[in-house]
């Protein structure tokens, strides 16, 4: 069935630095890639996405890249503040319009 | 506008008993989604409503899981003779179109212990 993998489960960083959460799905029809950041206690909240027919897409220090091919995308958070502390989920949908989430990455930006 | 509420925030039940859980969704989306959530996994999907009917309840465990939308709006999740691996956070969350692809709006959950 369909599945999506993430990397790694938790990632601490500096404050400053940059931070990386890779996703691969199985379903060659999913054509829509949410990400969503979720805070303890809180609920999702969608932060950046890309459809399939972009290769990658940008918003101030949060960007997503889109490889079709090798069926994995990536986030990317640059300038990285304590305030970006928090849970990272993907996501993948295609014609079945049911999203599978990966597994989440725990971020931490040390002060 | 306000946007997705669930209620209750929180249900503590006993095992073998039954349980509901409310979704109010944003006004006039037509798609609603019903999830679990366990501690440190993602959302799991359960079932999708596009207006009243359940477009796709493949991810519902079994048959003590059943949801309803009757008026293509609020959404009720019902699980009978519920069990200790019901403990989770059930989300709802909604969104504008009928194809997939939109946003989705998540509500705060509702966290469901069965002791």
């Amino acid at each position: 069935g369909e599945n999506v993998e993430q990397h790694p489960s938790t990632l601490s960083v500096q404050e400053g630095d940059s931070a990386v959460i890779k996703c691969t799905y199985s379903d060659s029809a999913s054509n829509y890639f949410p990400w969503y950041k979720q805070e303890l206690g809180k609920r999702p909240q969608l932060i950046i996405d890309i459809r399939s027919n972009v290769g990658e897409k940008k918003d101030q220090r949060i960007a997503v890249t889109l490889n079709k091919t090798a069926k994995h995308f990536s986030l990317h958070i640059t300038e990285t503040q304590p305030e970006d502390s928090a849970v990272y989920f993907c996501a993948a949908i295609g014609g079945t319009y049911k999203y599978i989430f990966g597994t989440g990455t725990r971020l931490k930006v040390l002060a | 506008g306000a946007g997705v509420s669930q209620t209750p925030s929180n249900k503590v039940t006993e095992k073998g008993k039954y349980v509901e859980l409310r979704c109010d969704p944003i006004s006039g989306h037509t798609a609603l989604y019903w999830y679990r959530q366990s501690l440190g996994q993602g959302p799991e999907f359960l079932i999708y409503f596009q207006g009243t009917g359940a477009a796709d309840d493949s991810g519902l465990p079994n048959d003590r899981f059943f949801a309803v939308r009757p008026e293509g709006s609020v959404s009720t999740l019902k699980i009978q003779r519920t069990e200790r691996g019901d403990s989770a956070v059930y989300l709802c969350a909604s969104s504008s179109r009928a194809s997939g692809g939109d946003e989705q709006f998540f509500g705060p959950g509702t966290r469901l212990t069965v002791l």
